[in-house]
């Protein structure tokens, strides 16, 4: 079975500050690893994604994460947030071999996140 | 084009009564996802189809708890005899396998109210 762990469910931080938001899983198995947000009043959302290849994936507004298989992680980082970025961060992973094309979730519990002017 | 919709948007039941969730995927999706988002467990996987069928039924909670989906599309969450811990927003998602890009396409959900 796998697990997700999101070590913090709250992250306040300052406005241009960098952030990192933690992310472990355990899994008997290769895995995808995901990161979804959830804006205020909104649905999920795929932030980024780590397939294969290289272990540094990035969104197209300046989120990026690593996949780092020895420590079983994949945190999620940015330089410096906006306002904009308030939002709820779930971290997810799907089994490469679950079988056919089930490739259900398994989520963290989340970590929000606040911007502060 | 148009995304994954859900409806009713709220949902207040009584408890003991039954009700139906229901799900309308983006078109030509075959995969259908089912989850669950609840302030005490978080978002657990709840079922999965592929086309009408139903592999993978290993998150649902009870035997109260079923699911179809017809014509390939539309998808249907029957909550039987609700309690009060199924209080939660559902969510359904879709994916297209084929894509290879693995992501779901989630629904902006059904909060059910039992009271």
């Amino acid at each position: 079975a796998q697990s997700v762990t999101q070590l913090d469910s709250q992250v306040p931080v300052f406005e241009e500050a960098p952030v990192e938001l933690r992310c472990n899983y355990s899994s008997s198995v290769s895995v995808y690893l995901f990161w979804y947000v959830q804006y205020p009043n909104q649905g999920l959302q795929l932030l980024l994604k780590y397939l294969s290849g290289s272990t540094l994936v990035e969104s197209i507004n300046g989120f990026e994460a690593e996949f780092n298989k020895s420590q079983t992680s994949f945190h999620l980082r940015k330089p410096s947030v906006h306002i904009s970025d308030t939002a709820e961060y779930f971290c997810a992973v799907s089994d490469l071999y679950s079988g056919g094309s089930n490739y259900k979730l398994t989520f963290g519990k989340g970590t929000l996140l606040t911007v502060n002017p | 084009g148009a995304g994954v919709s859900q409806s009713p948007s709220n949902k207040v039941t009584e408890k003991g009564k039954d009700v139906e969730l229901r799900c309308d995927p983006i078109s030509g999706h075959t995969a259908l996802y089912w989850y669950r988002q609840s302030l005490g467990q978080g978002l657990e996987f709840l079922i999965y189809f592929q086309g009408n069928s139903a592999p993978d039924k290993s998150g649902l909670p009870s035997d109260r708890f079923s699911a179809e989906r017809t014509g390939g599309s539309v998808s249907t969450l029957t909550i039987q005899r609700t309690q009060q811990e199924d209080s939660a927003v559902y969510l359904c998602a879709s994916s297209f396998p084929g894509s290879f890009s693995y992501e779901q396409y989630f629904g902006p959900g059904t909060r059910l109210t039992v009271t």
